[in-house]
């Protein structure tokens, strides 16, 4: 069974920083592209950063040069590095495999993000 | 930054259809680009839906499917139940800001 376990989270004051990281198990973090979404308090979906299976990383302006998208392959597990957290950061936080996206008998497919993590809280405040 | 605009709520009674309508623009849906929707129960992590715009994944029930057409895309959901009650996102890429793009969310009511 593809599953993906969250660690990490908490109360942290504003300017800190949080490592979250999320535990594959049925699939490769290496293999596959992997991505963070967050959810603030009563909002919508956010999607947060991506790491290509080549490693490219990409992220979302709010969080740009703020937050790191790592992985390591001998733990399969991904990590996302938060530093200058601010009160705005507040949110439930979950890692996904996807977009997943293969070539079947010559022709893509995009099954989306597929596996989720159960969620981490992050609150920023003083 | 939402960019993919849909309706706050809508509602039905049990066994009837409703429609959950997801607007972009040229630099997302109307790129080509996949759309997929998530139902996210309160409290729970998001669920795929449909995949690349009208593919359901196994174990989701056919009463749910997905169309995309220009620049929008549906999904639409009929004989509703009352375990449909929840939030639901669409979900793509776009181009001119290089990154991956949820709906606004639309919270579906059962009466």
């Amino acid at each position: 069974e593809e599953q993906l376990v969250q660690t990490g989270g908490g109360l942290i004051q504003p300017g800190g920083s949080l490592r979250l990281s999320c535990a594959a198990s049925g699939l490769s973090v290496s293999n596959n592209y992997m991505t963070w979404v967050r959810q603030a308090p009563g909002k919508g979906l956010e999607w947060v950063s991506v790491i290509y299976s080549v490693g490219t990383t990409y992220y979302a302006d709010s969080v740009k040069g703020r937050f790191i998208i790592s992985r390591d392959n001998s733990k399969n597990t991904l990590n996302l590095q938060m530093n200058s957290l601010r009160p705005e950061d507040t949110a439930v936080y979950y890692c996904a495999r996807g977009p997943h996206i293969t070539m079947v008998q010559g022709v893509t497919r995009n099954y989306g993000m597929d596996v989720w993590g159960q969620g981490t809280t992050v609150t920023v405040s003083s | 930054q939402s960019v993919l605009t849909q309706p706050p709520s809508v509602s039905g009674a049990p066994g009837q259809r409703v429609t959950i309508s997801c607007t972009g623009s040229s630099s997302n849906l109307g790129a080509r680009y996949d759309v997929h929707w998530y139902q996210q129960l309160p409290g729970t992590a998001p669920k795929i839906l449909i995949s690349g715009n009208s593919n359901r994944p196994s174990g989701v029930p056919d009463r749910f499917s997905g169309s995309k057409s220009g620049t929008s895309a549906s999904l639409a959901i009929t004989g509703l139940q009352a375990e449909d009650e929840a939030d639901y996102y669409c979900q793509s890429y776009d181009s001119s800001l290089s990154g991956y793009i949820f709906g606004t969310g639309t919270k579906v009511t059962v009466l």
